[in-house]
């Protein structure tokens, strides 16, 4: 089975900081892993996706996410916040093939001015 | 191309009444999902159906919830009699059969509020 830790249900960071959210993984076999955002009252939309290939994995409005099997972990950042960018963020796995996606918690980013 | 549809997009019920939720999804997709997520959680399976047949209903409370999906294409989520708990937005889901790395497209849900 597999299972999604989204460590911090809420950060906060400045406009032009830092965005990073954490992400931990388990699986028994190698993982398909995703991130997607939410905006208030809209369905998810997909960041980026790791899917055995490239382990630093761009995606849409500047974010990475790097895929590390020892740590087991799939970290999200992106370099510069903007105000734009205030969301829930879900962490995903799931395994080869046409399968569910297992979720985190979710992630709260707010972007202060 | 068009997204995921999903109607209605809000309704309010009061308990032990029944409520159906519809998803239509991308032309072509063959897997089609519907997840549950209550507030201030990720989302959660309900059901998969790959075409018209289910592939994985095992999170799916049998006694109140039901989905069909006719045909291979739209599909209905059903609860009868609503509970309490059953408050959450409903999202339907959609991806190609087959696809390496393949992606879920989402609705934008159904905002369920059972009072």
């Amino acid at each position: 089975a597999q299972s999604v830790t989204q460590l911090g249900s809420h950060v906060s960071v400045s406009e032009g900081a830092l965005v990073l959210l954490r992400c931990n993984y388990s699986s028994s076999v190698p993982p398909y892993l995703f991130w997607y955002v939410q905006y208030p009252n809209q369905g998810l939309q997909l960041l980026l996706k790791y899917t055995s290939a490239a382990t630093l994995v761009k995606g849409i409005n500047g974010f990475e996410a790097e895929f590390k099997k020892s740590e087991t972990s799939f970290h999200l950042t992106k370099p510069s916040a903007h105000m734009s960018d205030a969301a829930e963020y879900f962490c995903a796995v799931s395994v080869q093939g046409n399968t569910p996606l297992v979720f985190g918690k979710g992630t709260r980013l707010s972007v202060i001015a | 191309e068009a997204g995921v549809a999903q109607s209605p997009r809000y309704k309010i019920i009061e308990k032990r009444q029944s409520v159906a939720f519809w998803c239509n999804p991308i032309s072509g997709h063959a897997t089609l999902y519907w997840y549950q997520q209550i507030l201030g959680q990720g989302p959660k399976l309900l059901i998969q159906f790959q075409n018209n047949g289910v592939v994985d209903d095992s999170q799916l409370p049998k006694d109140r919830f039901s989905a069909e999906r006719l045909k291979g294409v739209d599909s209905t989520l059903k609860i009868q009699p609503a509970k309490l708990e059953d408050s959450a937005v409903y999202l339907c889901a959609s991806s190609l059969e087959g696809v390496r790395g393949y992606e879920q497209y989402f609705g934008p849900g159904t905002r369920l509020t059972v009072t």
